[in-house]
């Protein structure tokens, strides 16, 4: 069974500072890979997926993630945060070979922005 | 708009009595999904269905149920069999495809809390 692992739990970086939040998976191939975001209280959005081909993906929000496969990591990363990328952040996993129901997420990094 | 509706935001039951969450999607999709969303545990699936008067056993099924008589619509049920029916519940929902993934839209969610 496929896992993903989120080692922050907690993040917080200054108004203007970049930021990666980590994400690795457990997977006997290369999985379908995303990035969604959560607002307090709210729903799921997604940022960003990465099926195949460039490595280097762009999302919503000035979002981009990098998959590697030698390190079975999608690192989400912004170059300059803004007050409002505040959220909780889940990276999730599903395998190539079942329906969309295998939706595997990780834990979550919830990220704070100080001024 | 088209979109997933959840209602309502906030529940309180009492201990022992059954409770249904409602889930309608207007996106025409042929897929819905229940979700459970603990601090610090992610996104576990309870249970879903991709047509109608069909559903299937999620990773944690145990104390709810679902039935899905109409497309648009897929409630939950959490029964007194539930033991820790306290959380939020994030319901989804996708088309199907033959091959690749479909992407999950998520509602905003019901925040449920048995006193």
């Amino acid at each position: 069974a496929q896992s993903v692992t989120q080692p922050d739990i907690h993040i917080t970086v200054s108004e203007g500072a970049s930021l990666e939040l980590r994400c690795n998976y457990s997977y006997g191939a290369t999985p379908y890979l995303f990035w969604y975001v959560q607002s307090p209280g709210q729903g799921l959005q997604l940022l960003l997926k990465y099926f195949s081909g460039d490595t280097l993906v762009q999302g919503i929000k000035g979002f981009e993630a990098e998959f590697k496969r030698s390190q079975s990591s999608f690192n989400l990363r912004k170059p300059s945060v803004h007050w409002s990328d505040a959220a909780e952040y889940f990276c999730a996993v599903a395998p190539t070979n079942f329906g969309n129901e295998k939706l595997t997420f990780g834990t979550g990094t919830r990220l704070t922005i100080i001024p | 708009d088209g979109g997933i509706t959840q209602s309502p935001k906030y529940l309180f039951r009492k201990e022992g009595q059954n409770v249904t969450l409602s889930c309608e999607q207007n996106l025409n999709h042929d897929a819905m999904y229940w979700y459970r969303q603990d601090p610090g545990q992610g996104l576990r699936l309870i249970y879903y269905s991709q047509i109608v008067n069909d559903f299937q056993k999620g990773d944690i099924a145990e104390g709810y149920s679902v039935s899905r008589e109409k497309k648009e619509s897929f409630p939950l049920t959490v029964t007194s069999a539930q033991k820790n029916p306290t959380a939020f519940y994030l319901c989804a929902s996708s088309r199907i495809g033959i091959g690749g993934y479909n992407e999950q839209f998520f509602g905003p969610g019901t925040r449920l809390t048995v006193l």
